[in-house]
């Protein structure tokens, strides 16, 4: 089965409202996290990573965090706008040459 | 830099027949994948190369074959389409995987009768 996995396969959220999705992954030795987004016919874009080292990485509006105790890795998007609508994957490095996908998220920000 | 482009951008082809996506980047990358994309799901890994002259399997490599004969060029050929192969492939690349986030192309939609 996946090992990489979402815990909601749709959210939605208003305009302005902060955004949190969540991913578990089960494979406590991977090392290193990347979140992707992935508009309507296109391919994924990269948002944010974090190395395993980490517990949590800020970028411009979106803040992962990664709770290696639990496996879970989350990704929080502030001030969330109708641009980023879109589905949002979490993929995890196992080993050196593979990245793992889970299923998606898809985000739906009404006006 | 153009990134990672592929062709064509949509596709139908009948069972049996055979057909190659091209891949291609100009960012002098040494790894390049091919994953599937099916509704409902996440992508999955068909074949990968670490660079030229070698490549790899990845989750689903049945009816996929792969080369790499140059660091910009990654094709994957299709031998036999079978409607089980209908789906949207995406290539990526990237200077390493591991510690390195992978730029994708805009897809190939595929669609087998």
């Amino acid at each position: 089965g996946e090992s990489v996995g979402l815990h909601l396969p749709t959210l939605s959220v208003q305009e302005g409202d902060n955004s949190i999705i969540n991913c578990a992954y089960s494979n406590s030795a991977s090392d290193y996290f990347i979140w992707y987004k992935q508009e309507s016919g296109k391919g994924p874009q990269f948002i944010i990573d974090i190395r395993s080292n980490m517990d949590k990485r800020q970028g411009q509006r979106v803040t992962v965090l990664l709770n290696k105790t639990v496996k879970h890795l989350s990704l929080q998007i502030a001030a969330t706008q109708p641009g980023d609508s879109a589905v949002y994957f979490c993929a995890e490095n196992q080993d050196s040459e593979k990245l793992v996908f889970g299923k998606g998220t898809k985000l739906t920000v009404n006006p | 830099n153009a990134g990672v482009t592929q062709t064509p951008k949509f596709q139908v082809l009948k069972t049996g027949q055979s057909m190659t996506l091209q891949c291609a980047q100009d960012m002098n990358h040494e790894y390049m994948s091919w994953y599937r994309q099916d509704p409902g799901m996440g992508l999955r890994l068909i074949h990968y190369s670490v660079g030229a002259g070698i490549t790899d399997q990845g989750e689903v490599p049945n009816g996929y074959n792969v080369s790499r004969s140059t660091t910009e060029d990654f094709p994957l050929r299709l031998l036999s389409a079978a409607p089980s192969q209908t789906s949207v492939y995406f290539c990526a690349s990237s200077y390493t995987l591991y510690q390195e986030t992978q730029y994708f192309g805009p897809g190939t939609r595929l669609l087998v009768l």
